[in-house]
């Protein structure tokens, strides 16, 4: 019964390839986020998307392309993949806030640590 | 723009020692959530807590409190009587109150060891 669960968990995978982190949460939330952790810990958003549709999009290079295929998944696609891209992405999930007052909070599925090499 | 500092990389105690986090942010809303993550050796990141910017009463939980002063602008965390598996990254992490599917800003995070 994982709330927001990442595949795979460890991908290792050479200079120039294509891969694809998924995301699925079971919580019955809106909206759903990628973040990534470098090598020093710090934590940046991505991307977010709220009923399928993307709503923030950092400034992350065009090689990473999020997809939705309903609101209770959200994968990440990456293309000619660099060595600057090893690090650890991260999926999170929230409700929609009652009114725009509100926040709710983002609880994060485990992490999928990429290594380029 | 919003920013979060924690000015301490590592924090390093006995087990029953108490440890304080420092938290400080930066923000132009008037209204905006604060939150504390852990990240364990294991890497998961666990929620903490959530405060919002018009509640500035101090909270505990078990072990576990949280200071909120808005005029200093921090949100510090006290782990009292620390343990072992209290040893962990922990982030503070700013939000502006809005609609759906606002970022969360981090901090650099702080790294308590607790040796027994």
């Amino acid at each position: 019964d994982t709330a927001v669960s990442q595949t795979p968990k460890y991908l290792v995978t050479q200079m120039g390839n294509d891969k694809s982190i998924k995301c699925e949460q079971n919580l019955g939330h809106d909206t759903m986020y990628w973040y990534k952790q470098d090598s020093k810990k710090f934590l940046k958003i991505m991307f977010s998307y709220n009923n399928k549709e993307l709503i923030i999009n950092e400034t992350v290079p065009n090689r990473f392309s999020p997809k939705s295929p309903d609101k209770a998944h959200l994968n990440l696609h990456i293309n000619s993949l660099e060595l600057g891209d090893s690090a650890v992405y991260f999926c999170a999930s929230s409700q929609d806030p009652v009114d725009t007052q509100y926040q709710e909070t983002q609880y994060f599925g485990p992490g999928t640590r990429l290594l380029v090499l | 723009a919003q920013k979060v500092t924690q000015a301490q990389t590592e924090i390093s105690v006995v087990e029953k020692e108490d440890v304080t986090l420092d938290c400080v942010y930066e923000t132009r809303d008037t209204t905006y959530y604060l939150f504390w993550y852990k990240q364990p050796p294991s890497g998961e990141l666990v929620f903490l807590i959530r405060r919002n910017s018009f509640d500035e009463q101090n909270e505990i939980s078990g072990r576990y409190s949280w200071n909120f002063q808005k005029s200093t602008s921090s949100f510090n965390f006290t782990i009292t009587a620390s343990q072992v598996v209290d040893s962990a990254v922990y982030f503070c992490a700013l939000s502006e109150a809005k609609a759906a599917g606002n970022k969360l800003t981090f901090g650099g995070g702080t790294r308590v060891l607790v040796k027994p």
